[in-house]
């Protein structure tokens, strides 16, 4: 079955710095891979996607890069704010999501 | 509506009760899922409904058990479950790619 493994397991920034979370699958099937974003005792939310077919994908702060040829691929955040504090995920996804590890963000004002 | 509704938001549970969480969606999504997520750690894959059909399991153990009724709920039967199968259970579902998660079932075994 795929894996995905995730690092860092925690970041601690400034805010205003840039923050990038990096992630590798192992299943060359897997065509989607979102990025979510989970505060303490809530649902996960999805914050961006990208698809097997695209190489790079942004939404304002926040971007996310693909390295088909290296199963790899990164969440970009930029001018991180205190409110980006939460742990973030990656995934990879054929028939449903196989999730990272988990990244806890920590924005200091 | 975009929501995927589960209920009961938290449940407390003795090894010897059974009792059922409930999704719910009305978004038309023919995918729906199970995930379990214990504290600091990502959500794992339980079960797959697709077309209403079981279509991947896991390796869940059986006193977990799956039901899909239509195309707009999930339920899962919970029988003489074990302290360490307290966790958060998310329901998600699905057109294709992007899955919704709904706010999770917080259980506890006792």
């Amino acid at each position: 079955g795929e894996n995905v493994e995730q690092h860092p397991s925690t970041l601690s920034v400034q805010e205003g710095d840039s923050a990038v979370i990096k992630c590798t699958y192992s299943d060359s099937a897997s065509n989607y891979f979102p990025w979510y974003k989970q505060e303490l005792g809530k649902r996960p939310q999805l914050i961006i996607d990208i698809r097997s077919n695209v190489g790079e994908k942004k939404d304002q702060r926040i971007a996310v890069t693909l390295n088909k040829t290296a199963k790899h691929f990164s969440l970009h955040i930029t001018e991180t704010q205190p409110e980006d504090s939460a742990v973030y995920f990656c995934a990879a996804s054929r028939r449903a999501l196989t999730f990272g590890s988990g990244t806890r963000l920590q924005v200091q004002p | 509506d975009t929501e995927v509704t589960q209920t009961p938001k938290h449940l407390v549970m003795g090894m010897t009760n059974k009792k059922s969480l409930k999704c719910e969606q009305h978004m038309g999504h023919r995918a729906m899922y199970w995930y379990k997520q214990k504290a600091k750690k990502p959500p794992e894959l339980m079960f797959v409904y697709s077309y209403e059909k079981l279509s991947i399991n896991e390796s869940v153990p059986s006193r977990f058990s799956p039901e899909c009724p239509n195309s707009s709920l999930l339920n899962l039967h919970l029988h003489a479950l074990q302290p360490e199968d307290s966790a958060l259970y998310l329901c998600a579902s699905s057109a294709g790619t992007e899955a919704f998660f709904g706010q999770g079932t917080r259980l506890t075994v006792v």
